[in-house]
């Protein structure tokens, strides 16, 4: 079965620059959430969107943007890199109000160097 | 959202069964307990979720409280590859996000 994909599964980048992190969801999945993981820490939702418009916002930092495309893909904006934003970054898609278990992707390492 | 309480670590030898309990004594009567897993630096995994009574897949066996104030997952034959940290979340279906608490580290040895 069809999973959700993220792309890339690995990405360094130099403080200051920008990262775009892509998520593809299940096919008719209509919902999709981004959560970011530190080390040793527990996944923090960011932000999440259902049929393209921005459903439920978490603690995202202003320089992090997100969208969702007609296509249901989203993508992550992430600019002026920090050496903090260092994480595993998972987005997870759903069929809103179905009451089913949410799929993750297998993730984003994103090092900030 | 309900908060959850679940202890920090457990052990379980292979084979045996694994039982993880979850305090959730401020939920509400819409709400439904949901567990998942996260193996290590991999994408958390849904488990099983119910909202009363009680529910087994082929993963495992969720038993809910008659008053709902707790629950129980039951891995019934642990591997070692159910090493992992177990998260209960209570939450509503349909447009809610999942959040995450510290969850229960569950080391299963040989």
């Amino acid at each position: 079965a069809a999973g959700v994909i993220q792309s890339p599964r690995h990405l360094i980048k130099e403080k200051r620059e920008t990262a775009t992190l892509k998520c593809y969801p299940i096919p008719r999945h209509d919902t999709v959430y981004w959560y970011q993981q530190g080390p040793g820490q527990d996944p923090q939702f960011l932000i999440s969107f259902y049929e393209k418009m921005q459903s439920d916002k978490g603690s995202i930092p202003d320089r992090f943007s997100a969208q969702q495309f007609s296509d249901y893909h989203s993508e992550l904006n992430m600019s002026s890199l920090e050496l903090g934003d260092s994480a595993l970054y998972f987005c997870a898609s759903s069929l809103a109000g179905q009451g089913f278990g949410y799929t993750f992707g297998s993730g984003t390492r994103l090092t900030v160097v | 959202d309900a908060k959850t309480t679940q202890p920090t670590s457990m052990d379980c030898a292979e084979g045996r069964a694994a039982n993880l309990p979850c305090n959730h004594s401020t939920i509400s009567g819409n709400e439904y307990v949901y567990w998942y897993r996260q193996i290590h630096s991999q994408g958390p995994q849904y488990i099983i979720h119910g909202l009363k009574n009680n529910e087994t897949n082929e993963m495992a066996s969720l038993i809910i409280t008659e008053d709902r104030k707790s629950s129980t997952l039951i891995l019934p034959h642990a591997t070692l590859r159910d090493t992992a940290v177990y998260y209960c979340i209570v939450m509503n279906t349909g447009f809610q996000k999942l959040v995450f608490g510290t969850g229960t580290r569950l080391l299963v040895s040989p």
